[in-house]
């Protein structure tokens, strides 16, 4: 497997710009993760999706930040506007089952987002 | 999720065990104690993870207290590529609303292995 695969590596746009982020989870993993790192505020979980569904998104920063999974395969975090202090590494992690806490998450490389 | 308290960080040096300690006075019988670790430039990965007895795997070994308020992760033999920061993290099985699928991660520390 290749693990999770997030793209792009690396984004840099300007600030006003619409931004896309995107992940693609292990396949049969059916709970997903979005995590924004920034040196000052370490990592913060965004939001998570099981089963598609998004269960709880209360880390979502504000309204321009949105996530979606339209499939079991692939989920998107979108900037719109961005805005200078959106600049971090952002994850995404997948864990197999749903409600077990022995559950491994797996975790993409990540998306450094410069906005300037 | 019950809060963690780690050291910010820990020097070793290579091919010398290394213990890694957390403290979790306020666990909860539920709370299972979790291990990751950020290598530089890259996203989290498991380590190891348990609930009341001592665990071992491939990459360590957890120790567990007692009275759970506290456990060590041990690195038998430190290797260069093991320098990274190490996150302490509690997870309630029992959490309702599906909140038990979260994985909330604090400052972690990082671990410094000289040559």
């Amino acid at each position: 497997d290749a693990g999770v695969i997030q793209s792009p590596r690396h984004e840099v746009t300007e600030m006003g710009q619409e931004v896309t982020l995107r992940c693609k989870p292990i396949s049969g993993h059916n709970s997903l993760f979005w995590y924004r790192q920034t040196m000052m505020r370490g990592l913060e979980l965004l939001i998570y999706f099981n089963n598609n569904v998004p269960i709880d998104d209360s880390g979502m920063p504000e309204d321009r930040f949105s996530a979606k999974m339209p499939n079991a395969s692939f989920s998107t975090l979108k900037i719109q506007p961005s805005e200078p202090r959106d600049s971090a590494v952002y994850f995404c992690a997948s864990t197999r089952s749903p409600g077990t806490v022995n559950t491994e998450a797996f975790f993409g490389q990540g998306t450094r987002l410069t906005v300037v | 999720d019950a809060k963690t308290t780690q050291p910010n960080s820990m020097e070793s040096n290579e091919e010398e065990p290394v213990h890694l300690p957390c403290n979790h006075s306020t666990i909860s019988g539920t709370d299972y104690i979790h291990w990751y670790r950020q290598l530089p430039s890259q996203g989290p990965e498991y380590v190891i993870h348990g609930l009341t007895s001592n665990v071992n795997n491939r990459m360590a070994s957890l120790a567990i207290a007692e009275d759970r308020k506290s456990s060590t992760l041990i690195l038998h033999r430190a290797t260069l590529r093991d320098a990274a920061v190490y996150y302490c993290i509690l997870r309630d099985w029992a959490a309702s609303g599906g909140s038990n699928y979260k994985l909330t991660f604090g400052k972690g520390t990082l671990l410094t292995v000289n040559p």
